[in-house]
């Protein structure tokens, strides 16, 4: 089964912050999160593994709960360049593939 | 270093045609992943491959789906008698392994397919 994500969308002023859940049913080996724009190709943000630490660079962090097989997704101080969807990736062991979540549409607005 | 890429960009075909699409990976990269996308949806994996052996097919599969990696390098992704239903954005992605790697996915620009 696919992870889900919450919210599906969300609508942000810029400068606001944003929280998108990815939470799987089976225990995670990683969680890898990307951007897509429309009609591009999903752009990679970071990489969680199990047994890390948070990571993030300015204004965009995650965190991995490895009890729940949850992870989050923290954007601050939204811009408009942070508009698209959001998708969590994730593994359930050393296997190479990749399974994605639902989805979460973003969209910054002025 | 230009990243993955894909070959066409767009391809549109009548139903029963066959296609194929063409997949670069970033030089240093040693597997290589397709995945299907439709609208709305995330990627799906199709398959993969790690230098030239294909070590994973999805049940998504069918028999009409094929792909090859011949020298461990690009790669090509073969669909026959194709259907409306394959209509959908094919990813393909790569990345390398090794002590010092996290596996991580770098995704090419897709190819687009109609099926009339």
């Amino acid at each position: 089964q696919q992870p889900v994500q919450s919210p599906q969308a969300v609508i942000l002023r810029e400068g606001e912050d944003a929280v998108i859940n990815c939470s799987s049913s089976k225990a995670l080996y990683s969680v890898h999160w990307y951007r897509q724009k429309h009609g591009e190709a999903p752009v990679f943000l970071m990489i969680l593994l199990k047994g890390g630490e948070q990571k993030g660079h300015e204004k965009i962090s995650a965190s991995f709960n490895e009890k729940k097989q949850q992870s989050s997704l923290y954007l601050t101080a939204s811009q408009l360049s942070y508009s698209g969807t959001y998708f969590c990736g994730t593994k359930t062991g050393t296997a190479s593939k990749l399974t994605f979540g639902t989805g979460t549409r973003l969209q910054v607005t002025l | 270093d230009t990243g993955v890429s894909q070959d066409p960009r767009h391809k549109i075909t009548k139903r029963g045609q066959n296609v194929t699409f063409r997949c670069d990976p970033i030089s240093e990269h040693n597997r290589l992943y397709w995945y299907r996308q439709t609208l709305g949806q995330g990627p799906e994996f199709l398959t993969y491959f790690q230098n030239e052996a294909q070590l994973e097919k999805s049940r998504l599969l069918s028999d009409r789906f094929s792909a090859e990696r011949p020298k461990g390098s690009f790669s090509t992704l073969e669909i026959q008698r194709t259907e409306q239903g394959d209509s959908a954005m094919y990813l393909c992605a790569s990345s390398a392994t090794g002590s010092l790697s996290t596996d991580t996915q770098y995704f090419g620009p897709g190819t687009r397919l109609t099926v009339l």
